[in-house]
């Protein structure tokens, strides 16, 4: 099992591009999230989505998007790249409806804008 | 909404002495508290968890108790080694359709 993959793992933006950073898994989990984590700091969630086509806000969405249209994916749109997005972002998944609440985390992805 | 607290942010211990990590919880229906452990340039790895209905579970060096009357949950590594120094995240989740809610982090540095 690859469990969930992130991609890219490192990328570089200029201020007012775009970019997805994709998100799969192959768990067959119901429940993706989407964090991001700024140096020194905690994980701060900003979407999540318990099933395909369900997706809601976490605590910090302004500036991304998401869309689940199948089981597998969830990437996360980011249009108009700003500095204060420069984190790493980190996605997840879990199936607590299965006894199963544990959230399985991808590698990251490193995201710079300049 | 669910919202955790974990202290302290920073914990250095020497290697063969036990880590204290602690953390409370707002919701009381929240019912399953996992802890994760993340290594530099790595992303978060579950290491223990325990559900509502238990006081303490036990895997090898570390446990985790939890007090659902006062809310709290702790990490223990006894024994520590050079290979625990990692940022430890808490975090707590309610029932239903709900993300889990996880604390700021306690950087733990073993000493040799």
């Amino acid at each position: 099992n690859a469990g969930v993959t992130q991609t890219p793992k490192f990328r570089i933006l200029k201020i007012g591009q775009s970019m997805t950073l994709q998100c799969t898994q192959d768990m067959n989990h119901n429940y993706m999230y989407w964090y991001r984590q700024d140096p020194g700091m905690g994980l701060k969630l900003i979407y999540y989505s318990v099933g395909a086509g369900i997706t809601d806000k976490g605590e910090v969405p302004n500036g991304y998007n998401v869309s689940r249209s199948t089981t597998e994916d969830f990437p996360l749109r980011l249009e108009l790249a700003a500095p204060s997005q420069t984190s790493v972002y980190f996605c997840a998944s879990s199936r607590p409806g299965q006894g199963s609440p544990e959230a399985f985390f991808g590698q990251g992805t490193r995201l710079t804008v300049v | 909404g669910e919202n955790v607290e974990q202290h302290p942010s920073t914990l250095s211990v020497q290697e063969g002495d036990s880590a204290v990590i602690k953390c409370t919880y707002s919701d009381s229906a929240s019912n399953y508290f996992p802890w994760y452990k993340q290594e530099l340039g790595k992303g978060p790895q579950l290491i223990i968890d325990i559900r509502s209905n238990v006081g303490e579970k036990k895997d090898q060096r570390i446990a985790v108790t939890l007090n659902k009357t006062a809310k709290h949950f702790s990490l223990h590594i006894t024994e520590t080694q050079p290979e625990d120094s990692a940022v430890y995240f808490c975090a707590s989740k309610e029932p239903g359709n709900t993300p889990l809610v996880f604390g700021k982090g306690t950087r733990l540095s073993v000493i040799a």
